[in-house]
């Protein structure tokens, strides 16, 4: 059964746009990370949010987590051609068991 | 460039084929991981050592047989798959196992034939 949820599963927007992704779980999560993967190839390290209502940004890229620790977004801010790819968010499902899970991933193209 | 390296990038295998796909991290990590990428399906952790023990395998099959020689080098061998088994493979690694965020490398993309 999928236990990470996001959506949407695909987007495309303008350039200079704002987005959001959300991620959410029906259990409590122990860490929720985000990357970024381009087709194909290897997924890159964005962010790692541990702490109920933690919330860090990087450049444009901002990533929240909500106080249950089960929902997670990532919003980017005046989106660029250079944020095209797939984001995906991953968790532990608890701590020191590897139970790593991820979700589908979402699809972002971004209109010169 | 996150310091793992996987190799080969694509591998074309037939279903009687024996091959292997080697992963390196030159990270100093402690933990490495092999996860499965299949279309439209989240991606699958498939096994996990931590200092060189297995410390997971995730119900895969035994046509997958990994092999951790040492904590910088990961291989997983490959024998009489089926179709469904082409996929991306990503080899990732971690500081430590069961914790913090994980480098991934580039990915072996198989197909069997």
């Amino acid at each position: 059964s999928q236990e990470l949820e996001q959506s949407p599963q695909s987007l495309i927007v303008q350039e200079g746009k704002n987005l959001t992704i959300n991620c959410t779980s029906s259990k409590t999560l122990y860490g929720l990370y985000w990357y970024k993967q381009k087709y194909g190839e290897g997924l890159i390290f964005l962010m790692m949010l541990q702490k109920g209502g933690e919330e860090k940004s990087h450049e444009k890229i901002t990533a929240k987590l909500d106080e249950k620790k089960q929902q997670s977004s990532l919003h980017i801010t005046a989106s660029q051609p250079s944020h095209a790819g797939i984001y995906l968010c991953g968790a532990d499902k608890s701590s020191g068991t590897y139970k790593y899970i991820f979700g589908t991933g979402t699809r972002l193209k971004v209109l010169a | 460039e996150t310091g793992v390296t996987q190799t080969p990038r694509h591998l074309v295998m037939g279903m009687t084929n024996k091959k292997s796909l080697k992963c390196e991290q030159h990270l100093g990590h402690n933990a490495m991981y092999w996860y499965k990428q299949s279309a439209k399906k989240p991606l699958e952790l498939m096994f996990v050592y931590n200092f060189k023990e297995q410390t997971e395998n995730n119900s895969v099959p035994s046509r997958f047989s990994p092999e951790c020689p040492n904590s910088s080098h990961l291989f997983l061998h490959l024998h009489t798959l089926q179709p469904e088994d082409s996929a991306l493979y990503l080899c990732a690694s971690s500081y430590r196992g069961g914790e913090g965020q994980q480098y991934f490398g580039p990915g072996t993309r198989l197909t069997v034939t």
